[in-house]
């Protein structure tokens, strides 16, 4: 088993909608988890970190369930700027990143 | 201030060719690490370097890949010889202290490798 599995997608989001993914993890004593955010051909920067208690910055909401081992992102309101590849990492003593969701809004 | 630094940015050799790639990270990042990132995948760890000292080496295909930070600031990435499957982007990212902590990994544009 992967230690972070991601359904990749695509995720084809109408503008002004609202899509949500989840990243399942493997070790159950993995210490902290955040998004990555990734533009076609370009490299990763951080989107967010996810807290337990989860954590909304604007229009993105990142959730955490350490009991079945996920975190989920959410994004309202999608924009066309937020096509891109979402990127979830976990941390276990060294970032392992999962393969990406790739999320398309349409106009 | 400037970013992670690596180049080239660009690489198509023909297999069994060596190639090197090099990084030079954020000024004071103390940790330096190495990625490959494969089409449709996400970065893989193949190397972290603690100033000068390798830490985790243990996915760097060592008997083709190398790696050194000799005087605890830029970095190269070497493969010899290459392999077709090779091709990738090859990631350098750097961190500040408390950087896994935090999780924010500072990446490079990358430098893109085609071995045909």
């Amino acid at each position: 088993r992967k230690e972070v599995e991601q359904d990749p997608g695509p995720f084809n989001v109408p503008e002004g909608a609202t899509v949500a993914f989840n990243c399942t993890y493997s070790n159950s004593a993995s210490q902290s988890f955040f998004w990555y955010r990734q533009d076609c051909r370009k490299e990763p920067k951080l989107l967010m970190s996810v807290y337990s208690s989860g954590n909304e910055d604007g229009r993105f909401t990142a959730q955490l369930n350490r009991a079945s081992q996920y975190i989920s992102l959410l994004i309202r309101d999608s924009k066309l700027s937020d096509s891109a590849t979402y990127l979830c990492v976990v941390n276990s003593g060294r970032l392992a990143f999962g393969k990406g969701n790739q999320v398309v809004v349409i106009p | 201030e400037a970013g992670v630094v690596q180049s080239p940015r660009y690489k198509i050799i023909e297999k069994k060719q060596p190639v090197a790639f090099w990084c030079n990270p954020i000024s004071g990042h103390n940790t330096l690490y190495w990625y490959r990132q494969n089409l449709g995948q996400g970065p893989e760890l193949l190397i972290r370097y603690e100033n000068e000292e390798a830490v985790d080496d243990s996915q760097l295909p060592k008997d083709r890949f190398s790696a050194e930070r000799l005087k605890g600031v830029d970095s190269t990435l070497k493969i010899q010889p290459a392999e077709l499957g090779d091709s990738a982007v090859y990631l350098c990212a750097s961190t500040g202290p408390g950087g896994l902590f935090n999780g924010e990994l500072f990446f490079g544009e990358g430098s893109r490798l085609t071995v045909l």
